[in-house]
């Protein structure tokens, strides 16, 4: 397997734009897993499914931010609109079944630039 | 919200010396995992150590974790200049579908050629 494969790696625009980060999890794998890395804040938990079923998205920051998993093999994470804040590293992480102790496996990061 | 804070924030030392990292969490845990991410990249899982054990190896790595104290060290012996990245904690909680995995901030670790 080609690992967790992130799109775009990197993402410019403009504030106030729409941006959409791509995720394709490990074959197999339920539980996909959506970070933030920034800085100041380290690396945030923004939202995570299983089964394609968002469990927890406490850790979105505002309504600009959504995502979806519409099948097992694909997740987006949007922000509309975006703003300058939102600049960071965008991770996303997969891992396999239900366990208790499981690792996750992460792509390579969408590092996002709003000017 | 964060949940593991690692200690210390930046770590430099010379090639062949240990590296110790602490992490220190809040709640009650199923796993604790470290992580290495190099500059640019995905974060690499390491090693995983579960609730019930105080004690892992793999290689030059050893974990250790104390549940009475919630806090985890990561020992790197004979340490080379190829180690030198970020090390992160990170908590596994909850089960079934509940389970989520939360990071700290990280240890940055300069080994010296």
């Amino acid at each position: 397997d080609a690992g967790v494969i992130q799109s775009p790696r990197h993402e410019v625009t403009e504030m106030g734009q729409e941006v959409t980060l791509r995720c394709k999890p490990i074959s197999g794998h339920n539980s996909l897993f959506w970070y933030r890395q920034t800085m100041m804040r380290g690396l945030e938990l923004l939202i995570y499914f299983n089964n394609n079923v968002p469990i927890d998205d406490s850790g979105m920051p505002e309504d600009r931010f959504s995502a979806k998993m519409p099948n097992a093999s694909f997740s987006t994470l949007k922000i509309q609109p975006s703003e300058p804040r939102d600049s960071a590293v965008y991770f996303c992480a997969s891992s396999l079944g239900l366990g208790q102790n499981t690792e996750a496996f992460f792509g390579q990061g969408t590092r996002l630039t709003v000017v | 919200s964060q949940q593991g804070e690692e200690d210390p924030q930046a770590l430099s030392i010379q090639e062949g010396e240990n590296a110790t990292m602490n992490c220190s969490y809040k709640t009650s845990i199923n796993n604790l995992q470290w992580y290495r991410q190099n500059s640019g990249r995905g974060l690499v899982h390491l090693i995983l150590i579960r609730s019930n054990e105080r004690e892992k190896h793999s290689g030059r790595l050893r974990v250790t974790l104390d549940t009475s104290k919630k806090s985890s060290s990561l020992l790197i012996t004979a340490s080379r200049a190829a180690d030198t990245a970020s090390y992160f904690c990170a908590t596994g909680e909850g089960g079934g579908s509940n389970y989520k995995l939360t990071f700290g901030k990280g240890t940055l670790l300069t080994v010296n050629p």
